[in-house]
């Protein structure tokens, strides 16, 4: 079975400056990874994915992930953050046999000024 | 373009009543169908998935049931609710050929 870990559940950043949402999953086979952004008492919105392919995947609102396949991880970064970045942040794992999504417990990003 | 909607948006309700959550598609046709619950500090969790009308399949036994009476149609129901049911509730679809989910804006249920 899959199952994801995010390693922090809160990250303070200062504007503008870099920003790194730790996640690694487990899983025997091959698998799909997502990250998705939830703005407070709003739904989901999907930031980007990894299918296959290139491991530095860009997604929106100038966010990327990379896939590192050893170290089972997909991080996602931002080289400068702003205060509307503040939200929660999800990563999220999928076999590529079926398409139930198994989610971190989330990390809760706050940009101060 | 395909939208989901979810009703009502905040529900208040006493222990022990029943609960009717709804969501519906619009845009698309014969769509993978998802209920989540999203528990305080505690990530999201799968409660039920449709691939079809009438075919529901359950993640998690608890007291609440889900059904499917139309192809873009997906309810969330409870015969009595439990303090425990409190949380955001999340509709979500995707394509069948696609693992790309999308959610709609959620239902604020507070079980007092």
């Amino acid at each position: 079975a899959q199952s994801v870990t995010q390693l922090d559940s809160q990250v303070p950043v200062f504007e503008e400056a870099p920003v790194e949402l730790r996640c690694n999953y487990s899983s025997s086979v091959s698998v799909y990874l997502f990250w998705y952004v939830q703005y407070p008492n709003q739904g989901l919105q999907l930031l980007l994915k990894y299918l296959s392919g290139s491991t530095l995947v860009k997604g929106i609102n100038g966010f990327e992930a990379e896939f590192n396949k050893s170290q089972t991880s997909f991080h996602l970064r931002k080289p400068s953050v702003h205060i509307s970045d503040t939200a929660e942040y999800f990563c999220a794992v999928s076999r590529p046999s079926g398409g139930k999504l198994i989610f971190g417990q989330g990390t809760e990003l706050s940009v101060k000024p | 373009s395909q939208t989901i909607h979810q009703w009502p948006a905040t529900l208040v309700q006493p222990v022990g009543s029943p609960l009717s959550l709804e969501c519906t598609v619009e845009g698309t046709s014969n769509p993978n169908l998802y209920w989540y619950r999203q528990a305080a500090g505690r990530g999201l969790q799968l409660l039920f998935y449709s691939v079809g009308i009438g075919q529901i399949s359950s993640e998690v036994p608890q007291n609440l049931s889900a059904s499917r009476p139309q192809d873009r149609q997906f309810i969330l129901s409870s015969k009595k609710l439990l303090l425990s049911d409190s949380g955001f509730y999340l509709c979500a679809w995707s394509v069948k050929s696609s693992y790309e989910q999308y959610f709609g804006p959620g239902t604020r249920l507070t079980v007092t």
